[in-house]
């Protein structure tokens, strides 16, 4: 079956540490790969995605993933993390069901210590 | 640019009472969605309309009705609410391409509560 794991709940950083926050997945194909980001109060936000191409992909805000096949991995990653980085973050796998379907992660909740 | 745009933002209602949430979106996207979210379980779809149309159950679909009354609009009706049904709702849409490479953009969300 298809899903998606964040292994982590909840982290807590440091302004200024760097960050990485994982994605595990189980998925048939060459999967669509996306992180989103929900800040509180708001809808979600994508910030990268895969679907081809370099297995490191560039996103907003200073982010970045890579794609690791052998790992079944997506793992998100920000070298210096800013106070304002604190939100929740969803991986999600697609297309699932042979259409645009996502398969999110339960969530990871990130805070940031000043 | 208002993308996604679903209403109402927040409403409470009573075990049994009936209500729709409607989402619009200007960005002619074929295909859309509604997604509920819960803690700690991420987002799981109730139904999605693969293009203007069509309709089909996602994973959580009981309890719900959809309307896809034209390619901008997609409409989400509890027709008997209930408590498990208090979460927080996002409608969604994305672009049917596969170039696109199955982006969704999503709407701010409405919270609802069953009391």
């Amino acid at each position: 079956a298809q899903s998606v794991t964040q292994p982590d709940i909840h982290i807590t950083v440091s302004e200024g540490a760097s960050l990485e926050l994982r994605c595990n997945y189980s998925y048939g194909a060459t999967p669509y790969l996306f992180w989103y980001v929900q800040s509180p109060g708001q809808g979600l936000q994508l910030l990268l995605k895969y679907f081809s191409g370099d297995t490191l992909v560039q996103g907003i805000k200073g982010f970045e993933a890579e794609f690791k096949r052998s790992q079944s991995s997506f793992n998100l990653r920000k070298p210096s993390v800013h106070w304002s980085d604190a939100a929740e973050y969803f991986c999600a796998v697609g297309p699932s069901g042979g259409y645009n379907k996502l398969i999110f992660g339960a969530g990871t909740r990130l805070a940031v210590h000043p | 640019n208002a993308g996604v745009t679903q209403t109402p933002k927040f409403q409470v209602l009573k075990t049994g009472q009936s209500m729709t949430l409607q989402c619009a979106q200007d960005m002619n996207h074929n295909s859309m969605y509604w997604y509920r979210q819960d803690p700690g379980m991420g987002l799981r779809l109730i139904y999605y309309s693969a293009s203007e149309g069509t309709t089909d159950k996602g994973e959580v679909p009981n309890g719900y009705n959809v309307s896809r009354l034209n390619k901008r609009e997609f409409s989400l009706r509890l027709e008997s609410a209930a408590p498990s049904q208090t979460s927080v709702y996002f409608c969604a849409s994305s672009d049917s391409r596969a170039s696109s490479g199955n982006t969704i953009y999503f709407g701010e969300g409405s919270w609802l509560t069953v009391v």
